[in-house]
C-alpha cells in the first residue's frame, strides 16, 4: 500500500497570508490526524478527523482548522499566517479499531516571513 | 492529562553496541498504548516498536525491543546491535485507549537526538 502523501512539501508564505495543506491517507485509513512540530514546543496535537467529522481538538487558535472528505483525505487551512506558524505539519492516518497504531506522512515544511 | 517525558536529550553510540533511550509518563489510566517512534533527518516519522499496556510481555522488533515497568510508569527502547542508520531523533509517545472514540491522539516527548559512531 502507499504510505500517507503530504502536499505541498514546502511551502513560502508572508505573515498575514493564509495557506491550505493536503493529506491522503493510506487506503482504507478512515481516520486522519495533523500535528505540528517546532522547535521549541516539539510535536503538539492539532485535530483529528474520522468519517469527516472532527471529534478531537488540540489547544490551537480558531486560525487553525481542517476537514475531511468522503474519501478520507483531509485539509488543514491556517488563516492569518504569524511568524510562530512556521513549523512541520505531519499528517498521521490509521484505522479505526482499538488502538491503532498512527503512520506518518513526510510533513509539509511552512515557513512564514 | 497525559504526560510523557524523555530525559536525556542527546545520547551516543558505537557501532554494533546497545544503547537503551529512556521514557517515563503519566496517566491515571490503567489501559493505555505506548510508542517508539524515530525521525531521521529526512523528518519522516517511523514507527519502530508498540507497547499495549494490558500487555505483560515486552515488545520486540527486530534489534529493537522496550522495558516496560507500567507500576513505575517507564517505557524504555533498548536498540542492539547498533547502525548508522538508527541514527535519527527518537519519539516516547503516548496514546489513550478510548471505546468512544473521543482521544486518539498521540501525546509526545520532547525525544532524544541519537548520535551513531563508527
Amino acid at each position: 500500500k502507499a504510505g500517507v502523501t503530504q502536499t505541498p512539501r514546502y511551502l513560502i508564505k508572508t505573515r498575514g497570508q493564509q495557506v491550505t495543506l493536503s493529506c491522503s491517507p493510506i487506503s482504507g485509513h478512515r481516520s486522519v490526524s495533523w500535528y505540528q512540530q517546532t522547535p521549541g514546543q516539539g510535536l503538539q496535537f492539532l485535530f483529528e478527523y474520522f468519517s469527516e467529522t472532527q471529534r478531537n481538538k488540540g489547544n490551537f487558535p480558531g486560525r487553525f482548522s481542517g476537514r475531511q472528505f468522503s474519501n478520507s483525505r483531509s485539509e488543514m487551512n491556517v488563516s492569518t499566517l504569524e511568524l510562530g506558524d512556521s513549523a512541520l505539519y505531519l499528517c498521521a492516518s490509521s484505522p479505526i479499531t482499538r488502538g491503532e497504531t498512527q503512520y506518518f506522512g513526510p510533513g509539509t515544511r511552512l515557513l512564514v516571513l | 492529562a497525559q504526560t510523557v517525558t524523555q530525559s536525556q536529550p542527546e545520547m551516543s553510540v558505537q557501532e554494533a553496541e546497545t544503547v537503551t533511550l529512556s521514557c517515563t509518563y503519566d496517566t491515571s489510566e490503567s489501559d493505555y498504548y505506548l510508542f517508539w517512534y524515530k525521525q531521521p533527518p529526512s523528518r519522516q516519522m517511523i514507527l519502530v516498536i508498540r507497547q499495549e499496556a494490558y500487555k505483560q510481555q515486552n515488545a520486540t522488533e527486530n534489534r529493537f525491543s522496550v522495558n516496560f515497568q507500567k507500576a513505575a510508569k517507564s517505557f524504555s527502547l533498548k536498540i542492539s546491535d547498533s547502525q548508522l542508520g538508527d541514527a535519527a531523533m527518537y519519539f516516547c509517545a503516548y496514546r489513550s485507549v478510548d471505546s468512544g472514540g473521543s482521544n486518539y491522539k498521540l501525546t509526545f516527548g520532547k525525544g532524544t537526538l541519537l548520535t551513531v559512531n563508527p
